[in-house]
């Protein structure tokens, strides 16, 4: 079963605004990551929250974590052609082995 | 693709004939994955591996079978291929040394169809 969806499963918008994509789970969790896979090529690790953490920032990324509404978002700024991908929400579960759990996924399009 | 290789990275086969999938790493480290990509399915796992000889069944590994001899270096065999096995595969690694959370790292993937 999928422990994490993203939503929406797709969206397109203006190069420059503001991209925000939402992932809900279902069980607790020990840390949430969110995962971007362009075309034709395997996942990159974006950034990691722990669940004791509420926001967290790296570059034009800001990802918030809500444990009692079991969700995340990640929210990019100031968006350019090159984020154009496919971002994944994954979960490391607590009674995981060091395993992900991964949504669906978001696709992501920037339009020059 | 820090220090991950698959091979081969295409792949098209019959229905019913054996499949091996390689990957291999240069990173030394200790959890090595298998996961599957299939539209509308996100990514699965299939299997997963925690050292050598140690390896465990993902949330599909009907019809699939790993080996992990050596530490770089973890097999993906599909027994008799079907077409439901039509996916894109891929490889990731995580590192254990400094503890938890473990992020993992993907490989390009390989693209198997099975006719």
């Amino acid at each position: 079963s999928q422990q994490g969806e993203e939503d929406p499963q797709a969206l397109s918008i203006q190069e420059g605004e503001n991209a925000t994509m939402n992932c809900s789970y279902k069980t607790s969790i020990n840390n949430l990551q969110w995962y971007r896979q362009n075309s034709g090529r395997g996942l990159v690790h974006l950034i990691l929250i722990r669940s004791n953490e509420r926001e967290k920032h790296s570059g034009r990324l800001r990802v918030t974590l809500d444990t009692s509404k079991k969700s995340s978002s990640l929210l990019i700024t100031a968006s350019r052609a090159a984020d154009t991908a496919s971002y994944f929400c994954a979960t490391d579960v607590m009674e995981g082995a060091q395993k992900l759990v991964f949504g669906q996924g978001t696709r992501l399009t920037i339009n020059p | 693709d820090a220090g991950i290789t698959q091979s081969p990275r295409h792949k098209v086969t019959e229905t019913g004939t054996p499949v091996t999938l390689r990957c291999h790493q240069t990173e030394n480290h200790r959890y090595m994955y298998w996961y599957r990509q299939d539209p509308g399915h996100g990514l699965r796992l299939i299997h997963y591996s925690y050292g050598v000889k140690d390896t465990d069944k993902g949330e599909v590994s009907d019809g699939y079978s790993v080996s992990r001899s050596k530490t770089e270096d973890f097999l993906l065999t599909l027994e008799s291929a079907t077409s439901s096995q039509t996916s894109v595969y891929f490889c990731a690694i995580s590192d254990s040394t400094s503890g938890p959370p473990y992020e993992q790292y993907f490989g390009p993937g390989t693209r198997l169809t099975v006719t």
